[in-house]
Formats: structure tokens, C-alpha cells, sequence
């Protein structure tokens, strides 16, 4: 089946100490997504890549970066985690931008821990 | 003013019951309407999406849409326990047609 993975599920790391989340997907997605969602709250879109086009969002920390080295793999690396970074991070695919029908699949998500 | 609102709940229904959400938004041009089923500790679940005034019904969900009221609402008919979740409403912003998402409401089903 098509689908979205991310590895790993849960991750801990302890402050400070750089992590790689990783997001493939077998659907020929063009757009990769990354979200950040805390308890109760809405995920919040971190950046998202347009084939290799990156596109960070406004608010998203400097800590935060992103790499797409071919279509069907997206990393997250927070450089030195804070434990303000302690969350659920989602990766979603979508087929096109800027259509206004397009629709968003996501990943299982990754648990991050900070210590 | 936060770009998508829901009621956070938590609303509780009684099994077999019809569970109303209700999702308000500020993007006067967003074309794009998005539901999103969570359960606890897991990713969002699409469940349908619309995109015209009116209703959509797909099984026992139906979505609602009144663009010139800026509301979007979800029915979920003959509640079952396993409809206990989070539901997320996501628009899709008109500037670049990213999704805005709603902080979700928490339904619980009642055996």
C-alpha cells in the first residue's frame, strides 16, 4: 500500500544534543510537509518542500532545518533541542501546490522526548 | 482572531447518537474544507473534505458548508465508541493554499 512513513516512532534525546527525524513516502507525493503539534493544540506547519523548492514558514525557529534529498525522503533536524521542542511531529504528503482541491496525507509521527 | 476555532469540548454523546462539531474560520477566500479524525498518540486521519455550499455525505459523516457564514461543521450519525477522537478542522489558506488547522474538539462516545 501507498503510505507515508516515519522513523522513528518515538525518539529521546537530551537537551541540546542534535536529532534527525526521517519521513519517507511511496506516493509520488511533489509536496512534503512538516508539523509540529503539542498536546492539544493544532499542528503547527514548520516548512514544507515543493519538489526541492524549500519553504520555510515566518515563525519557525532557526533551530529547525530541513533537508529533501529525492522525492520520497524528507529530514527534520533540530539542531539543539530544547525542551520547549518536546512534541509530536507529523510528516504529511500532498500531490500538487497551490490547487486548491489539494488534500494532505500524513505520517504515523514521531514522538520526541527532550531530557 | 486564530485563523480556524473549534469548540474544544469535550462533547459526549451516547452511543448511536448524532455528534455535531462545529468549525468557524477567518479566511474569507479559502476554497478548501478539511476533516481530520486523532486518536490519542496517533497522526490526523482524513475522513472527507469539501468544498461546495452544502452537504457531503460519506456513510455516517456529513459536512456542512456555509462559505458566507465562514462555518464548517461535521455530523457524525449512529455514534459508535470507536468515533471517540479528536476532530480537526483544516482550511486551506487562500494566499498559498497551505492548511490552517483548528485545535481540534475531543468527542467521547458513551456505551
Amino acid at each position: 500500500d501507498a503510505m507515508v512513513i516515519q522513523n522513528p516512532r518515538y525518539q529521546v534525546t537530551q537537551f541540546g544534543k542534535p536529532v534527525t527525524l526521517s519521513c519517507s513516502q511511496t506516493l509520488n507525493h511533489n509536496v512534503m510537509y512538516w508539523y509540529q503539534q503539542k498536546s492539544s493544540q493544532a499542528p503547527k506547519l514548520l516548512f514544507h518542500y515543493y519538489d526541492k523548492d524549500f519553504n520555510n514558514e515566518a515563525d519557525t525557529p532557526d533551530n529547525f532545518q530541513s533537508r529533501r534529498p529525492n522525492t520520497s525522503f524528507c529530514f527534520l533536524d533540530i539542531r539543539s533541542p530544547g525542551l520547549g521542542d518536546a512534541a509530536m511531529y507529523l510528516c504529511a504528503t500532498s500531490v500538487l501546490q497551490g490547487v486548491s482541491t489539494d488534500t494532505q496525507y500524513f505520517g504515523p509521527g514521531t514522538r520526541l522526548t527532550v531530557l | 482572531q486564530k485563523e480556524v476555532e473549534q469548540n474544544s469540548g469535550p462533547l459526549s454523546v451516547p452511543e448511536g447518537a448524532i455528534a455535531s462539531l462545529n468549525c468557524t474560520y477567518s479566511d474569507r477566500g479559502s476554497q478548501s474544507f478539511f476533516w481530520y479524525r486523532q486518536y490519542s498518540g496517533k497522526s490526523p486521519e482524513l475522513i472527507m473534505f469539501i468544498y461546495s455550499n452544502g452537504d457531503k455525505e460519506d456513510g455516517r459523516f456529513t459536512a456542512q458548508l456555509n462559505k458566507a457564514s465562514q462555518y464548517v461543521s461535521l455530523l457524525i450519525r449512529d455514534s459508535q465508541p470507536s468515533d471517540s477522537a479528536t476532530y480537526l478542522c483544516a482550511v486551506n489558506r487562500s494566499n498559498d493554499y497551505k492548511l490552517s488547522f483548528g485545535a481540534g474538539t475531543t468527542v467521547t462516545v458513551r456505551a
